[in-house]
């Protein structure tokens, strides 16, 4: 069974600066998807980036950037010039696309704060 | 698109008793989803629906709970006979099947507690 690991329960950043949240995950597989999710407090889970395994390319989008290194099952998610509303839960997640298994494998999740 | 709605987004029952959840997906997603989030933990996965079809059931989907989705349209997730340990987040994902990839949108959940 896949497995997901958050190491960091809990980081803060300053406003305006750099955060990495890091992931290692456990898998079999060679053809999965892995993602970053934010959870606001109150609010619904929103895909923040996704990584296909079969991309060597790292994924960014906008502020947000991964670390993607396969060989190591490692996938940071590096945050630049944070901002207040970056503050929430983020839970990387592992999805095979191997078998067809399409539910979502979650890490613990790390809380970030994000300080004025 | 008014995204996925869960229903209620709170429930608080006595021990013992029976509650459902409803779970109203983005118009024209064929997937549903159901997880289960408790305080600390990311979500966890109970069973997922393609279309009116149960077609994976996590082992933590215990003989008290039942998931159905007729009409492959909103999907409603009960419990029978509530215990302490069932008291969580419970959220509903939904998403369409095209291609390889299909990201799953997520409701507000249901908060429930079991005194």
């Amino acid at each position: 069974a896949q497995t997901v690991t958050q190491s960091q329960p809990e980081m803060s950043v300053q406003e305006a600066e750099t955060v990495t949240l890091s992931c290692t995950y456990d898998t079999s597989e060679s053809d999965y998807y892995l993602f970053w999710y934010k959870q606001p407090p109150s609010r619904q889970m929103i895909l923040v980036i996704r990584q296909e395994a079969y991309k060597q390319q790292n994924a960014t989008e906008n502020r947000f950037s991964v670390n993607f290194q396969k060989a190591a099952k490692s996938f940071s998610l590096k945050i630049s010039d944070s901002q207040l509303g970056d503050a929430a839960m983020y839970f990387c997640a592992y999805r095979s696309e191997t078998s067809g298994n399409t539910p979502l494998v979650f890490g613990k999740g790390t809380r970030l704060s994000v300080i004025a | 698109d008014t995204g996925v709605s869960q229903d209620p987004r709170h429930k608080i029952t006595k021990r013992g008793q029976n509650v459902t959840f409803r779970c109203d997906p983005i118009s024209e997603h064929n997937r549903l989803y159901w997880y289960r989030q408790t305080l600390g933990q990311g979500p966890e996965f109970l069973t997922y629906f393609q279309n009116e079809a149960q077609l994976e059931k996590s082992r933590l989907l215990s003989d008290r709970f039942s998931a159905e989705r007729p009409k492959g349209s909103f999907s409603t997730l009960e419990i029978q006979r509530t215990e302490q340990g069932d008291s969580a987040m419970y959220l509903c994902a939904s998403s369409f099947m095209a291609g390889n990839f299909h990201e799953q949108y997520f409701g507000p959940g249901t908060r429930l507690t079991v005194t």
